[in-house]
């Protein structure tokens, strides 16, 4: 299963909404889940089965969709929040997108 | 809480083999499984396999199958992953990561809860 991540960079200023899509190549159900990365650090886990975020995750951070789409919106984004963000399917072996970066604007 | 502590960073000749530690500190493996990820400079992740250290039978990705060696000791809590024929292109952070389950464990499991636990990575570089 190939994800898609658009857009590859999100320019946004802080405190302000960011919408992150992730398109699958086929169906994945609700077998999809989002990391955030930081540079020289391990991903972390955000969100689960779409929509559960992991232990510790604010409220700002939400995901949504089913089948073959979904998006990771952060309400209001914090200085903390920018970095890369890759979604990831289990549901057919284990494939991660590319990446979407969010920057400063 | 359990953390995962990999071993140090590696130099390889290309054609070599290279093999990564993943022990878990403060806690044990539980019943969790135990999968490798790949990230290349500047790129995204790739799944190597993963293995459940109860049942102790890896699963492999096929981009690695012919490749990748992962076990596990459940008495000193540490997986291993082994990547041989390495070549420049392997240059990379491995990054070893705790799961409840895994496509094509043959858990019988159905729930997950995402890659929750990571370990700090380690950067293998292969280098005439």
């Amino acid at each position: 299963v190939v994800l898609t991540q658009s857009p590859a960079t999100l320019s946004v200023s802080p405190g302000e909404r960011a919408t992150l899509s992730c398109r699958a190549s086929q169906s994945v159900r609700t077998n999809l889940a989002w990391y955030q990365q930081k540079p020289g650090q391990a991903p972390r886990l955000l969100i689960y089965d779409v929509s559960t975020r992991a232990t510790g995750i604010p409220a700002r951070f939400s995901g949504s969709g089913s089948g073959a789409e979904f998006t990771l919106t952060i309400s209001s984004l914090q200085p903390e929040d920018f970095a890369v963000y890759f979604c990831h399917q289990y549901n057919d072996w284990s494939t991660f997108g590319q990446g979407t970066k969010v920057e400063i604007k | 809480q359990v953390l995962l502590v990999q071993s140090g960073a590696e130099v390889k000749k290309p054609g070599s083999s290279v093999k990564v530690s993943c022990k878990a500190s403060g806690g044990t493996f539980n019943s969790y499984a135990i999968s490798w990820v790949r990230q290349a400079p500047g790129q995204g992740l790739e799944w190597m396999g993963g293995i459940i250290p109860i049942f102790g039978t890896p699963v492999y990705a096929q981009n690695f199958r012919d490749r990748v060696t992962i076990t596990a000791d459940t008495s000193t809590n540490t997986a291993y992953m082994e990547l041989s024929s390495l070549r420049s292109d392997d240059t990379a952070v491995f990054f070893c990561a705790r799961e409840w389950n895994f496509y094509g464990s043959g858990s019988g499991r159905s729930d997950y809860y995402g890659m929750d636990v990571w370990g700090q990575g380690t950067t293998v570089t292969v280098s005439s």
